[in-house]
């Protein structure tokens, strides 16, 4: 089964320009988690979707971020413009709860870089 | 206050040691305590995970913890080099899998 998948793995653009992360979470799995982390803190929820729907989006940092998941499957964050604060690691994460279990499955992130 | 403390390490020990990491929280609402590992350029990857109090074992791992302290541990025993990496202590109010708080983590290295 395959796991978390993140795209791309390494970006780098300049301030001001836009970029689209993706994730696709592992099939089956209805809940979908975006986090961050930035250099020298600690990895901080951005926002939750339960299939299509943003569930909680209180992480989001400001307008300048936008996260999709059309249909359910996979999902997107836009950053626009981007600034150089916004540089850091994006993770991914999905889970599939169940009575017994509600493990959240990482991706191996996007190293975003905003020069 | 933070709401979760870890100290960031660098941690370096002799292969075979027994293998102490903690964190402090201050949020009385955890109930979810998790204990992740991150190899360089991965993913966090879930290790240990208990619903309040008590301890956990699962192989060469134990987790505790002591909601009365707001002190969680996890201890690594027989340490292996392939034990090292960044281990990010995490916790949530509401779920194992739900708005998870995560600690800096602290860089493990198990010297052969």
């Amino acid at each position: 089964e395959a796991g978390v998948t993140q795209f791309p793995s390494h970006s780098v653009i300049e301030k001001g320009q836009t970029v689209t992360l993706r994730c696709d979470p592992i099939s089956g799995h209805d809940n979908l988690y975006w986090y961050r982390r930035v250099m020298g803190k600690e990895i901080k929820f951005l926002l939750h979707f339960v299939k299509e729907s943003k569930q909680d989006e209180s992480g989001m940092p400001n307008n300048r971020f936008l996260a999709e998941r059309t249909g359910g499957t996979y999902s997107t964050l836009k950053v626009q413009p981007a600034e150089l604060e916004d540089s850091g690691v994006y993770f991914c994460a999905s889970s599939r709860r169940t009575l017994t279990n509600t493990e959240a499955f990482f991706g191996q992130g996007t190293r975003l870089t905003v020069v | 206050q933070k709401e979760v403390e870890q100290d960031p390490g660098p941690l370096s020990v002799p292969e075979g040691a027994i293998v102490s990491l903690n964190c402090t929280y201050s949020n009385s609402a955890f109930q979810y305590f998790m204990w992740y590992r991150q190899y360089s350029r991965k993913g966090p990857e879930l290790l240990m995970y208990t619903y309040s109090s008590g301890n956990k074992e699962d192989g060469r791992f134990t987790a505790q913890v002591d909601k009365s302290s707001k002190y969680i541990s996890l201890f690594i025993r027989d340490s292996q080099p392939s034990d090292s990496a960044t281990y990010l202590c995490a916790m949530s109010p509401w779920g194992q899998d739900d708005k998870i708080i995560f600690g800096k983590g602290t860089r493990l290295h198990i010297l052969p």
